[in-house]
């Protein structure tokens, strides 16, 4: 199987930089995509293609894939980016992969 | 308004069946393939299964193979999971999604940008 890595959590500071990983071997050959998931609601796409941000998601929402990494990064964060967030890949064997989840607070 | 919207969830008991149904509206159902995903309680995501949009290529994560059934009424719009034999360890939300394609080259994205608003099974005794 194919196995996504992510922190379980992290903090940031308001206005500051949040950078969330994901990772796994040769995870730079694929495309990864980031979900955000507030409580109680239904995750929402954030980044799609390792970097595209669809219609409607901040500018300050940007991601890239290199080697073993992927990594959302949040520039300027504020409050109502506490969430959840996944990271997911496309496996040729067990299709659609997420990461575990990291928690983000906003503190 | 694109929209996908999940019923059918309901507390059963272990070994039984249930079948969930998601609905489509604002968007052509039939160019699109659909997912179930599901999210147990505190937990992460879990991709379940796929249905290509002709309904020719099925996919099911391996701890729901040979339970669970995928299956879509495409004059209807809908998707439906028909879940049997199930287990406490099945209790979550599941959510429908859209799956968009995107390609650059030979290199394929494969993402989900529609998500219904998820419907609960509760297995227990």
């Amino acid at each position: 199987s194919y196995d996504l890595t992510q922190p379980p959590s992290m903090s940031v500071s308001p206005g500051q930089t949040a950078s969330i990983t994901c990772s796994a071997d040769k995870l730079g050959d694929k495309y990864v995509s980031w979900y955000q998931q507030k409580p109680g609601q239904s995750p929402v796409l954030v980044i799609y293609q390792d970097a595209k941000r669809p219609s409607g998601i901040p500018e300050r929402f940007s991601g890239s894939n290199s080697g073993n990494t992927a990594t959302l990064t949040i520039s300027g964060t504020q409050a109502m980016d506490e969430a959840d967030y996944f990271c997911q890949v496309w496996d040729d064997n067990t299709y659609w992969v997420f990461g575990g989840g990291t928690k983000l607070t906003v503190l | 308004e694109v929209q996908l919207v999940e019923s059918g969830g309901d507390f059963v008991q272990p070994g039984g069946s249930l079948r969930l149904s998601c609905t489509a509206s604002g968007f052509t159902f039939t160019s699109y393939t659909i997912n179930w995903v599901r999210q147990a309680p505190g937990k992460g995501l879990e991709w379940v299964s796929y249905i290509s949009s002709s309904s020719s290529t099925i996919y099911y994560a391996e701890s729901v193979k040979g339970r669970f059934t995928i299956s879509r009424d495409n004059a209807k719009n809908s998707v439906y999971l028909q879940m049997s034999s199930l287990r406490a360890e099945d209790s979550a939300v599941f959510y429908c999604a859209r799956t968009r394609i995107t390609a650059d080259g030979n290199k394929y994205s494969y993402y989900l940008d529609v998500w219904g608003t998820g419907t609960t099974v509760t297995v227990s005794s």
